[in-house]
């Protein structure tokens, strides 16, 4: 079954710390995206990845950093810096950049920091 | 930078049809997705406007016209399980083709 997991569900946090999102993949998509959704509002683009190796900011990029060493592979770092990061925190792929219509997103995590 | 407008909340009736439209600015505009997410859920891709007119998919169709820099999504023979938010969202010119999305319209439908 091809999809998109992200771990955990549900994630608590004190402020202050770190903290590492999961995103993977095995559609053998190029390109993949981190956004974050508040209550009652839309997604906001952190970070996305058109290749292994590259990667780019999105509206929001700080706070946050992104690694994309492996195809499969996306992780989202939120950081002591980001001032709110208690959110509802998406990973998307899509086969390229210039597919990026139709993106399919994973489950979501949601993070709490306290 | 960009941003798109749509009804906060729609309601209808099992059986109706229902239009939730979209505006947006046309500074780097490429084309138009929609988007569907139930509560709590995941987003699923519904439709896509690279062109100008309807496109059809099944209950669900959507429309794009760039010259009044509009969109709809159209739903037909609404059933329960549509209650959903439903995000336009657009696609951004030049290579990275980035979607931004609208706020979202929260669909009720009622018996």
């Amino acid at each position: 079954d091809g999809g998109i997991t992200q771990s955990p569900k549900y994630l608590f946090r004190k402020e202050g710390q770190n903290v590492t999102l999961s995103c993977e993949q095995n559609l053998n998509h190029d390109a993949m995206y981190w956004y974050r959704q508040d209550p009652g509002q839309g997604l906001r683009l952190i970070y996305y990845s058109q290749i292994v190796n590259d990667f780019q900011k999105g509206d929001i990029a700080e706070g946050y950093s992104v690694s994309r060493e492996k195809k499969e592979s996306f992780p989202l770092t939120v950081t002591s810096a980001q001032k709110n990061p208690t959110a509802f925190y998406l990973c998307a792929s899509s086969p390229s950049g210039t597919t990026s219509y139709e993106q399919y997103f994973g489950p979501g995590t949601r993070l709490t920091v306290t | 930078g960009q941003s798109l407008e749509q009804p906060s909340e729609v309601t209808a009736v099992e059986g109706a049809i229902v239009q939730i439209n979209c505006t947006y600015q046309t500074s780097g505009f490429y084309g138009l997705s929609w988007y569907q997410q139930h509560d709590g859920g995941a987003p699923t891709f519904l439709s896509y406007n690279g062109l100008d007119g309807l496109e059809e998919t099944g209950r669900f169709s959507s429309f794009l016209s760039r010259s009044d820099s509009y969109g709809y999504l159209l739903l037909q023979e609404l059933q329960m399980k549509d209650s959903a938010s439903y995000f336009c969202a657009e696609v951004a010119s030049g290579s990275a083709r980035q979607l931004t999305f609208g706020s979202g319209t929260q669909l009720t439908v009622l018996p």
